[in-house]
């Protein structure tokens, strides 16, 4: 089975602080994919990222960052944590001719005070 | 653009009884996919069911089928003698082939399955 894990379940950060959101895959997978999933407004996509070093923005990636360093790990990064970006966090990963059959991880629930 | 509309926040049914969630979409391409994921309560979105906008023929997977009207742009979701594991928001999303890497989800629609 796929395996998609996120570093945290719930996160509490301040106004200000840089965050770091890890996520693994073990399944070899070429793509890896951020979103933030907001009630009424569905999931929608950060990052992603289809190799390597690689990294394309996705509908909604200002105030985020992410890295690629090695295939099996995508980092999600916010340099400056707001408020506004209290929100949940899934991660997920497709193989590369399997583009859209992505699997998820169990999600990070992150709360900027 | 694309769109993807469900236009059921949240639904009940009881336990048994058969559920449909309803799916719209708007796209100007020919080829695309379409699926349904589960998210249950505190546990990871999973892939339950997906269909190849060529295909005629509605996918089915086990208790879950799809009515895939592609003149409407409707893509609706039938679970038969739902279960209370049934439980879950459920999303419907849009990907175009050969396109832009990217799903389009719909706002999702919370299913409570009851005893």
């Amino acid at each position: 089975d796929v395996k998609v894990t996120q570093s945290s379940r719930y996160l509490v950060k301040r106004t200000g602080e840089k965050v770091f959101l890890e996520c693994v895959q073990d399944m070899d997978h070429e793509n890896m994919f951020w979103y933030r999933q907001d009630p009424g407004l569905g999931l929608r996509l950060i990052y992603f990222s289809y190799d390597v070093k690689m990294k394309e923005k996705g509908d909604i990636p200002e105030g985020y960052s992410v890295s690629r360093e090695k295939k099996e790990r995508f980092s999600l990064i916010l340099e400056s944590a707001s408020t506004n970006q209290t929100s949940m966090y899934l991660c997920a990963s497709s193989r590369g001719d399997s583009l859209y059959e992505q699997y998820f991880g169990p999600g990070t629930r992150l709360t900027v005070t | 653009a694309q769109t993807v509309t469900q236009s059921q926040p949240e639904m009940s049914v009881q336990e048994a009884e058969t559920v449909t969630l309803s799916c719209t979409y708007d796209t100007s391409e020919n080829n695309y996919y379409l699926f349904w994921y589960k998210q249950p309560p505190s546990r990871q979105m999973i892939l339950v069911i997906r269909q190849e906008a060529y295909k005629q023929q509605n996918a089915t997977e086990n208790r879950f089928s799809v009515n895939f009207q592609k003149a409407a742009k409707s893509f609706s979701l039938k679970i038969s003698d739902s279960q209370l594991g049934d439980t879950a928001m459920y999303f419907c999303a849009l990907a175009l082939m050969n396109r832009d890497d990217k799903i389009i989800f719909g706002k999702g629609t919370r299913l409570h399955i009851l005893p």
